[in-house]
């Protein structure tokens, strides 16, 4: 089947600690997108990339940081100068012109 | 800067039409799109275009930089978060807006 997976769906570090979130697709788009959720707010754009080994910085880039060496594959690193990293965040990939963005499941992280 | 703007919260009734307004300040976007989301599981498309469109109960209207979804007969089921979203080299969304639906 066609789709978007992100793993794992919970996941639990130490403070300062960096994590790796994967999300990996097979409906061969070019585009793909982190975006987190906080209880009460919306989704926000972390990274995104248009292309292979290409990405640019969401509205809330500082303390992540992402790679696109495959075009099925674009994991996100919460590093450890992210402050308040413990949140819900989602991933996605749409088309070149971007006419829809299939989520995956999405990924817990709690930062303890 | 680019952005879309919709209410944080609507309120409705169970069994009326609902209204959920959105619109946008992103000069070269020209499609809406409208997704569904429950806490904690994936966003889901309900409705998408740069013409009025209908799927099911939901409704779109467009203008240029503004779309309303419609959801019809509404259920306390439908109750969640709803995102408005355009496209330019990416795709912009809102800061959502949770629908409560009271019985």
């Amino acid at each position: 089947d066609g789709g978007i997976t992100q793993s794992p769906k919970y996941l639990f570090r130490k403070e300062g600690q960096n994590v790796t979130l994967s999300c990996e697709q097979n409906l061969n788009h070019d585009a793909m997108y982190w975006y987190r959720q906080d209880p009460g707010q919306g989704l926000r754009l972390i990274y995104y990339s248009q292309i292979v080994n290409d990405f640019q910085k969401g509205d809330i880039a500082e303390g992540y940081s992402v790679s696109r060496e495959k075009k099925e594959s674009f994991p996100l690193t919460v590093t450890s100068a992210q402050k308040n990293p413990t949140a819900f965040y989602l991933c996605a990939s749409s088309d070149r012109r971007n006419t829809e963005a299939f989520f995956g499941q999405g990924t817990r992280l709690t930062v303890v | 800067k680019d952005q879309v703007f919709q209410p944080s919260t609507v309120a409705s009734s169970e069994g009326a039409v609902v209204e959920i307004f959105c619109n946008h300040s992103v000069s070269n976007a020209y499609n809406f799109f409208w997704y569904l989301h429950f806490p904690g599981c994936a966003p889901r498309l309900l409705v998408k275009g740069s013409k009025p469109s209908q799927q099911g109960r939901y409704n779109m209207t467009y203008e240029r930089f503004s779309s309303s979804l419609l959801i019809l007969q509404v259920r306390e089921a439908d109750a969640a978060v709803y995102y408005c979203a355009c496209n330019t080299d990416k795709l912009i969304f809102g800061t959502g807006t949770r629908l409560q639906v009271f019985p």
